[in-house]
């Protein structure tokens, strides 16, 4: 059994520009959810996916986007990036065979430095 | 609005001695529950999680958990830490709407 996989494990970026972080979910599962984690804090809900369509959205402007594939694979994208947006972006799988969406298996998440 | 708070921020431990870390959350209906254990720089493992049916949970690395309705608790337990046991550990709540709250966390020292 494959876990989730992110890519790229560190990025650094400066203030505007755009970012897109990638996301493998764990075989079996249909669902991805992507959460943002800044230094000192738990992790905030960003937003989930489900059979490619937006499935329920936390507290986050609209320049975070996502995008999930046929494979159940997803992508993170963030436009216009603030000093703010540095923090580590975790992404979990959950659903389909293990049956329930909220049980999540996380990756290692991708680290995210704006300058 | 529904919410997740751990009040402890540090606890520290002497190896072999129990612990528990505390969880209260606001939520209007039982909630799924999940304690999550995160090592510096990495995701998270999840230990454990309540769904329905019986309250007190075991998980992995011989952790349980007890939900408490009354009191809308969900309090992780150990009963000897090992001192690869040193690490953040967070409570969760999965509410309606497909939408996941998590805890600010506890961090756990053990003293050997």
């Amino acid at each position: 059994e494959t876990g989730v996989t992110q890519s790229p494990t560190h990025l650094i970026k400066t203030r505007g520009q755009q970012v897109t972080l990638r996301c493998s979910s764990q075989s079996g599962h249909n669902t991805v959810s992507w959460y943002q984690q800044a230094l000192g804090q738990g992790p905030q809900f960003i937003f989930q996916y489900y059979r490619e369509e937006e499935n329920g959205r936390g507290n986050f402007p609209p320049r975070f986007s996502g995008l999930q594939f046929p494979n159940y694979s997803s992508e993170l994208n963030v436009n216009a990036l603030e000093l703010d947006d540095s923090a580590l972006y975790l992404c979990a799988s959950s659903g389909g065979t293990s049956g329930n969406t909220y049980e999540q298996y996380f990756g290692p998440g991708t680290r995210l430095t704006v300058t | 609005a529904q919410s997740v708070t751990q009040p402890d921020i540090h606890i520290t431990v002497s190896e072999g001695a129990s612990l528990e870390l505390r969880c209260n959350y606001s939520y209007g209906a039982t909630p799924y529950l999940f304690w999550y254990v995160q090592s510096p720089g990495q995701g998270l493992q999840l230990l454990l999680k309540y769904f329905s049916g019986d309250t007190l949970v075991q998980g992995i690395k011989g952790f349980e958990a007890e939900f408490k309705r009354s009191q809308s608790s969900f309090n992780l337990r150990k009963p000897s830490v090992h001192w690869s046991d040193a690490a953040e550990y967070f409570c969760a709540v999965g509410a309606g709407f497909n939408k996941f709250y998590f805890g600010s966390g506890t961090k756990l020292n053990v003293k050997p």
